[in-house]
């Protein structure tokens, strides 16, 4: 089957860096997604990885490591309007390429 | 260029009840995917159709269905409803569903089921 594993929260100040991480077991990997999630909204695209490296956009980053099965979402200088669940999610090539999403990470950004 | 739509936004159900929620993609997306969101549990996948046909199906027992039609618009249904099934329920389009490297998946802003 497959599984995704991220931190259910983390807390981090206005202006700061913030990582997400995210380790995913799946038979057949596309790729690893990033979402994000306001409080009662949709979530929305942030970032797509299929090869290992750094994929940069704006204050974001996501890296992808295949040969660790791991991810992560770095938040840059950081803003209250960043307060929001962060979703990682695989593409699994075995399940039709279906999307599979972690639990999602809450991050609160504090003054 | 408009986004997904789901209608409606909220519903109340009773116990035993059954439900449609329905799902308009994004003009010239083909893919429409259902996932079931509450808390703690993330987004779990439901279903995904193409083409009209169901290309996908996540762990749901069958009083969940979904069909879609000829003009990529989507349907879900949840008969005999029950307490659990209370959850926001969201709609996801794609152009293509999400195959090799095309993972953009646009999500609506969901459907909010209470059932009492």
């Amino acid at each position: 089957g497959q599984s995704l594993e991220q931190p259910s929260e983390v807390t981090a100040v206005e202006g700061a860096i913030v990582q997400i991480n995210c380790t995913y077991q799946t038979s057949g990997f596309y790729g690893l997604s990033w979402y994000q999630q306001h409080d009662g909204g949709a979530p929305t695209f942030l970032s797509y990885n299929a090869l290992d490296g750094l994929e940069e956009t704006g204050r974001f980053s996501s890296f992808l490591s295949r040969s660790d099965s791991y991810g992560y979402l770095l938040l840059q200088e950081l803003q209250m309007k960043d307060s929001a669940s962060y979703f990682c999610a695989v593409e699994d090539y075995n399940q039709g390429g279906k999307l599979i999403f972690g639990q999602g990470t809450e991050l609160s950004v504090k003054p | 260029k408009a986004g997904v739509t789901q209608t409606p936004r909220y519903l109340i159900k009773t116990r035993g009840q059954q439900v449609t929620l329905s799902c308009s993609p994004i003009s010239g997306h083909r893919s429409v995917s259902w996932y079931q969101q509450t808390p703690g549990q993330g987004l779990q996948f439901l279903f995904e159709y193409f083409s009209e046909t169901q290309r996908n199906k996540g762990n749901f027992p069958g009083r969940f269905s979904g069909r879609q039609f000829s003009n990529s618009r989507s349907e879900m249904n949840v008969s005999t409803l029950e307490l659990g099934d209370s959850a926001l329920y969201l709609c996801a389009s794609s152009p293509t569903g999400g195959r090799r490297g095309t993972t953009e998946a646009f999500f609506g802003q969901g459907t909010r089921l209470t059932v009492v």
